[in-house]
């Protein structure tokens, strides 16, 4: 069954730091991955996918077979990053529906 | 940017009533869904919808819920007798495909609290 696994609730960071947002999943076939951000009392809304390979915000994220992982990473945290973050997967069939993982709170501290 | 809207944004009930909670999709998009977030937990699928028809719905989506597009715009989510629960985030979203890589828009939630 198609899972995804964020093991971090809270990451705390500096301001400046690199970040490492952790994404382990489970799919059967050749998955497709998202990453969603959701900034205080706002909507969910779509940082990046792995298909486009772009980078948003300074955000990237290197799909790995091998480690079934979709890290998300950028080099030097802004404190406007501050944020919850959410990886994401289809789940299966053909409705479009997305499976999350339990998400990460970014916090940046300036 | 055309955006999904929710209404209300905060609804508290009492157990047992219902609550129907109404979203506004994009205007093009064909494909509806509701989730929902029980705090300090994860997003979870309930019921994607399309064609007029639920297409799929997960295990929580029991006899107590149902969904409707009772006109071109809106897309309500109902919960005929709520639990306490039920006290959750719920999000609508739509997107223009079935496809996974298009984009999958969410609105801002409603919150719902019973008791």
């Amino acid at each position: 069954a198609q899972r995804v696994t964020q093991p971090e609730k809270l990451l705390s960071v500096f301001k400046g730091a690199p970040v490492e947002l952790k994404c382990n999943y489970s799919y059967s076939g050749s998955p497709e991955l998202f990453w969603y951000v959701q900034y205080s009392r706002q909507r969910l809304q779509l940082l990046l996918r792995h298909i486009s390979r772009e980078s948003i915000k300074g955000f990237t994220a290197d799909l790995n077979k091998g480690e079934t992982s979709f890290h998300l990473k950028k080099p030097f945290a802004q404190e406007e990053d501050s944020a919850m973050y959410y990886c994401a997967l289809p789940g299966g069939g053909n409705t479009g529906k997305l499976i999350f993982g339990q998400g990460t709170t970014l916090q940046v501290k300036p | 940017e055309p955006e999904v809207t929710q209404t209300p944004s905060h609804q508290v009930t009492q157990m047992g009533q219902e609550v129907i909670l109404r979203c506004v999709p994009i205007s093009n998009h064909l494909y509806f869904y509701w989730y929902r977030q029980i705090l300090g937990q994860k997003v979870e699928f309930l019921v994607s919808f399309y064609n007029n028809e639920i297409s799929e719905k997960s295990e929580i989506f029991d006899d107590q819920f149902s969904v409707e597009r009772p006109d071109g715009s809106n897309f309500t989510l109902k919960i005929r007798s709520t639990k306490l629960e039920d006290s959750a985030m719920y999000f609508c979203a739509s997107r223009e495909t079935g496809a996974t890589r298009v984009t999958q828009y969410f609105g801002p939630g409603t919150r719902l609290l019973v008791l």
